[in-house]
């Protein structure tokens, strides 16, 4: 069993488009991230989300949206593709907000052309 | 703002030698120091890692060594192997939880030639 699951694992499409990205953890975290890895391999977070309280990293576009249905779903919602947006998105669980030892997925890898 | 800063972006090493991997961090907040491992393709996954009221922690043959007063902290792995090739990522974080999450180095590309 995958412990934190994305899908899907490459999205390609077109700019000015609306796109998903479903995540999943089986590991009962309480706490729920998304990072976005560019080219350079650079990871930063976007959100963490942490019984219901969303904290948002200042930098990220409100484009990005996260909704969570439950405690083991983070999904991420990005509106108005733009080619800047072209990454690799990871989602990340902890098992509480003290932000220790991250389980990360596997990752998406979006292409916007 | 980089509040971690990794050395040496990429690093070639012979199979059997030892491979070592530094960090520098700035914010004196950070309590939590790990080092993830990332093969293509693959998400990063957790190594190894340190608080900072110790300053060496070994688990086979990745150690970590850590010096507060310089606010440093590295990786070394040891008898490095093909297997080993791969981008590793020093992290810190604050456990008083927070927007920042954990702070990533920029990563350093290993290469283990046999």
């Amino acid at each position: 069993d995958t412990a934190v699951s994305q899908t899907p694992k490459y999205l390609v499409t077109q700019m000015g488009n609306d796109k998903s990205i479903k995540c999943e953890q089986n590991l009962g975290h309480d706490t729920m991230y998304w990072y976005k890895q560019d080219s350079k391999k650079f990871l930063k977070i976007m959100f963490s989300y942490n019984n219901k309280e969303l904290i948002i990293n200042e930098t990220v576009p409100n484009r990005f949206s996260p909704k969570s249905p439950d405690k083991a779903h983070l999904n991420l919602h990005i509106n108005s593709l733009e080619l800047g947006d072209s990454a690799v998105y990871f989602c990340a669980s902890s098992q509480d907000a003290r932000n220790y030892g991250y389980t990360f997925g596997s990752g998406t890898r979006l292409t916007v052309v | 703002q980089q509040q971690v800063k990794q050395s040496p972006q990429s690093l070639i090493v012979q199979k059997g030698g030892i491979s070592i991997i530094n960090c520098a961090y700035e914010n004196t907040a950070f309590d939590y120091f790990p080092w993830y491992q990332q093969f293509p393709g693959k998400g990063p996954a957790l190594l190894i890692a340190i608080r900072p009221d110790v300053s060496e922690k070994k688990e086979g043959r990745f150690t970590i060594s850590f010096n507060k007063s310089a606010k440093q902290f590295s990786l070394h792995i040891m008898d490095s192997q093909p297997g080993d090739s791969a981008t590793y990522f020093c992290a810190a974080s604050s456990s008083g939880g927070g927007a920042d999450g954990l702070t990533f180095g920029k990563g350093t590309h290993l290469i283990i030639q046999p």
